[in-house]
């Protein structure tokens, strides 16, 4: 079956650096990709919505400057998380949709991400 | 065992029972749900899906009851069993949203030997 899959699975970085995300469909091209962010015990947040080709849409209180997307391919999507603070400590999981039906939607495995 | 939604994050069970997990949603204009499986450090899981012209939906051991008129959604597991354990989430899905999905707050279930 289609598989998305995100790299890394698990990261830790100092605060002040930037952390690239990728999430990848591996065999259906994704038109649309989603980004949501989870806290410990807490539910999925949207982020933002990327197109391939196009600039993402962002969700209400996210920074886009802060949370960069990238859909560059319609099987890959990147966010970069710069300036990284603890307080963006997360899991951080995509979704892709495509596949040629409107509920053919898959989550990635999600990111630990650790702000030191 | 039954869970009263957002009143109650965790529902616990004993193996072999059956779970009910509800939910409820605000936005009349929803016309997707769907109910997805959470195990601790992974993404979420497709469990079972139901449009919003359906009462009812049955898959493996699984059944989604969509009640509108009270904007109720429920999930029920049959004979619960240990790997049932996890958090489970609905998420439902706007008309003309743009396939984005919304998702409840959770409910933790955990099976009792």
């Amino acid at each position: 079956g289609a598989v998305v899959s995100q790299h890394p699975s698990r990261v830790i970085c100092k605060s002040g650096t930037s952390v690239k995300i990728e999430c990848r469909s591996l065999d259906f091209q994704a038109t649309t990709m989603f980004w949501y962010r989870q806290f410990p015990k807490q539910s999925l947040m949207l982020m933002a919505t990327s197109n391939e080709g196009s600039k993402a849409t962002y969700e209400q209180g996210v920074e886009k400057d802060k949370f960069l997307i990238n859909h560059a391919s319609l099987t890959l999507s990147t966010l970069t998380v710069t300036s990284a603070h603890p307080e963006d400590s997360s899991f951080y999981i995509c979704r892709a949709l495509g596949g040629g039906t409107q509920e053919t939607q898959y989550f990635g495995p999600g990111t630990r991400l650790l702000v030191l | 065992g039954e869970s009263v939604g957002l009143h109650l994050p965790t529902l616990s069970v004993q193996e072999g029972d059956n779970s009910i997990i509800n939910c409820a949603y605000s936005n009349s204009a929803s016309d997707y749900f769907i109910w997805y499986k959470q195990e601790s450090g992974k993404g979420p899981q497709f469990i079972i899906d139901i449009r919003s012209n359906m009462d009812k939906r049955q898959g493996q051991r699984v059944t989604v009851l969509l009640n509108k008129t009270v904007k109720h959604l429920s999930l029920q597991i049959a004979a619960t069993q240990p790997g049932d354990s996890a958090v489970y989430f609905c998420a439902e899905k706007i008309t003309g949203g743009g396939n984005k999905l919304t998702f409840g707050t959770g409910t933790q279930l955990k099976v009792e030997l």
